[in-house]
């Protein structure tokens, strides 16, 4: 079945570092690809989307491309800061679903250092 | 603030004993999705409701129910609890297209002991 796979973490950084998060997922057909960001005890925000192949979804500085020949979907930031500071979840459309359940990964704790 | 309201916020209850968590979509949204966050299992799909009808079942116990009703709000029964049903409730709510992501609630966290 389709499943996604996330680096495991926790991540530490330092402020304004580079972020890599890397995330590849299986899937048959062509399913939209997603990242959510979960705060401290808060429910789950959308980040960014891509729904084909090369898309490039962005927010917040926050950037993800859909690689259908390596089907990867990394999420990359240029400089973190100490708000980045959460729980990130990769995620793909299930196509079997009537109306696209979401499967998703374990999810990567970030901790960004001031 | 999302947009989709889930009651309650916590939830300390008995083993055996039953619970209904309820979610309000946000505005126009005509899909409910509940899902399940544990340590162990991760974020597990558990039902989706569209304007009423259920369209997709995934790892939902038979101990597990759900419904929407014709205000759109669901609600999620958990029956003859378990320690293992300890975890995170989400309610998250879409439009009719699947691409343009969910948006979730803040979720109801269960504690059975």
């Amino acid at each position: 079945g389709d499943s996604v796979t996330q680096m495991e973490g926790p991540v530490t950084l330092s402020e304004e570092a580079f972020l890599t998060i890397n995330c590849t997922y299986t899937a048959t057909g062509y399913p939209s690809l997603f990242w959510y960001v979960q705060y401290p005890g808060e429910g789950l925000q959308l980040l960014l989307k891509a729904t084909k192949a090369d898309d490039k979804g962005s927010n917040k500085g926050f950037e993800a491309t859909y690689r259908k020949e390596t089907t990867s979907f990394h999420l990359e930031k240029g400089s973190v800061q100490v708000s980045d500071s959460a729980v990130y979840f990769c995620a793909l459309s299930d196509q079997r679903g009537s109306q696209g359940n979401l499967i998703f990964g374990k999810g990567t704790k970030l901790s960004v250092k001031p | 603030d999302s947009g989709v309201t889930q009651t309650p916020k916590h939830l300390i209850t008995a083993t055996g004993q039953r619970v209904t968590l309820r979610c309000s979509p946000r505005s126009g949204d005509l899909s409910v999705y509940w899902y399940q966050q544990s340590l162990d299992q991760g974020l597990q799909f558990l039902i989706q409701y569209y304007n009423g009808e259920e369209r997709a079942k995934g790892n939902i116990l038979e101990r597990f129910s759900a419904q929407q009703f014709p205000d759109l709000h669901s609600e999620l029964n958990l029956s003859s609890l378990e320690l293992g049903d300890s975890a995170l409730y989400f309610c998250a709510s879409s439009e009719r297209d699947r691409n343009y992501g969910y948006t979730f609630g803040s979720g109801t966290r269960l504690t059975v002991v």
